[in-house]
């Protein structure tokens, strides 16, 4: 197993459009996590599944936004209408059930530009 | 309201010398801490943990210290070396699983 993988890495946008971005988690890892992170902040909360279930989403998580896991597999995190307020760092992440003090397992992020 | 807090965006420190990294946080739930580093353009990743239960925790150079009453822990790097510079996040959680709230980040130099 290859750690999280994200898709892509990078993503230039127009205002408006809607893009997608793909996270494969940990194989066995049945939470799977979606944070964001703009420059000069830690990573933000949006949303993260238990296997196929969404269980919680921040109020950061407008609704152009979008997440899904089907299957409990990958993961797909969907931006509507984009606007340049939503350029930032896409982060994903996975972590067993009971995750104790191991925390989470985290992606290279997918790194989001509106023009 | 940010429950997680690092109150020191950057930090240098010279080779060989210790690095300490603060963190406090406001919510009492809390039941582990996590520290994560981060180089540019990867994810975070995992370095060292603390449960509410210890007040220290080591892993070679890397200790982690809780003080509970006073909502504070830190992270010891000795002795530091060029491959530590990097953004530093605190991460924490309650015991029941809830999402990780990261801080702002610090961003330790090593100099050589």
């Amino acid at each position: 197993d290859t750690g999280v993988s994200q898709d892509p890495r990078h993503k230039i946008t127009k205002r408006g459009q809607n893009v997608t971005f793909r996270c494969d988690p940990i194989s066995e890892h049945n939470r799977l996590y979606w944070y964001r992170q703009t420059l000069g902040q830690g990573p933000e909360f949006l949303t993260y599944f238990q296997n196929e279930a969404q269980l919680e989403k921040s109020r950061l998580l407008s609704d152009r936004f979008s997440a899904e896991r089907p299957k409990g597999s990958f993961s797909t995190l969907e931006i509507q209408r984009t606007e340049q307020g939503d350029s930032a760092m896409y982060l994903c992440a996975s972590s067993p059930h009971g995750q104790g003090v191991y925390g989470y397992t985290f992606g290279s992020g997918t790194r989001l530009t509106v023009v | 309201d940010q429950q997680v807090k690092q109150n020191s965006p950057s930090l240098s420190v010279q080779e060989g010398r210790i690095s300490i990294l603060n963190c406090d946080y406001t919510n009492s739930m809390f039941d582990y801490f996590l520290w994560y580093k981060k180089y540019p353009a990867e994810g975070p990743t995992f370095l060292i943990s603390i449960s509410s239960i210890k007040d220290k925790n080591e892993d070679g150079r890397f200790t982690v210290f809780l003080n509970k009453s006073a909502k504070h822990l830190s992270l010891h790097i000795v002795p530091s070396q060029p491959g530590d510079s990097a953004v530093y996040f605190c991460a924490a959680r309650t015991s029941g699983n809830t999402p990780l709230v990261f801080g702002k980040g610090t961003r330790l130099s090593v100099i050589a």
